[in-house]
């Protein structure tokens, strides 16, 4: 299984971006990265997701590097809602599996 | 709103007894996933199924657990007989993947509270 890397925890200022990263060096060319959030006592909510090029959703955008090993979610304006698990999950695109990794617990600070 | 839909939200249970979850997808979802988590272990795959048919029970352990679509608006997953350390919430999760590319975003219930005594 391809493997994802991210941080345990990171801060962030309330109305500041953030830059989550994940660290995939064995990804696949097959492989989708996806990235979803968990709010404190809910279930995951899908965030973003991409295979090569950069992404922007209202939501968020999603840097990828060139090849492909990391990938960057940024959120342009943090808010007090969006402290949350973000997890970075690689998915292969001729299987549906779908694996979560530990995330990164990211705080936001008013 | 559509929305995936799970219950019970909350089952408190004794060690023995059965416990069926259940799950119904969002209308037209042909993909439905089953997960567990914990503090511990975090979030696992269970079981997940494609227009119906189970593609990977691996994550679930055989001899208690069971997981099954009678049909396309209910997936069921049953613990029996249940033990403390089955104790977490279940979440289940369904996506539309009509061509079978694992590209699509999967939408989450809002999970079931096991907690077996």
């Amino acid at each position: 299984d391809a493997k994802t890397t991210q941080p345990n925890s990171m801060e962030s200022n309330e109305e500041e971006p953030v830059h989550l990263p994940c660290n995939h060096s064995t990804i696949s060319g097959t492989d989708y990265i996806h990235w979803y959030r968990q709010l404190p006592s809910q279930g995951p909510e899908y965030v973003i997701h991409g295979l090569t090029s950069n992404v922007n959703n209202r939501m968020a955008s999603l840097a990828i590097a060139e090849d492909r090993k990391s990938s960057t979610l940024i959120l342009h304006r943090a808010t007090l809602r969006d402290a949350a698990v973000y997890y970075c999950i690689l998915r292969d695109g001729d299987n549906n599996d779908m694996r979560f990794g530990a995330g990164t617990r990211l705080t936001v600070k008013p | 709103d559509a929305r995936v839909t799970q219950t019970p939200r909350d089952k408190v249970t004794e060690m023995g007894q059965e416990v069926t979850m259940r799950c119904q997808p969002i209308l037209g979802h042909n993909t439905v996933f089953w997960y567990r988590q914990t503090m511990m272990q975090g979030l696992e795959l269970l079981a997940y199924f494609r227009n119906r048919a189970p593609l990977d029970d691996s994550g679930m352990p055989k001899d208690r657990f069971s997981a099954e679509m009678p049909d396309a608006t209910l997936a069921t997953l049953k613990i029996q007989p249940s033990e403390p350390r089955d104790s977490a919430v279940y979440f289940c999760a369904s996506g539309l993947e009509p061509s079978g590319r694992a590209t699509g975003e999967l939408f989450f219930g809002e999970g079931s509270r096991l907690t077996v005594l």
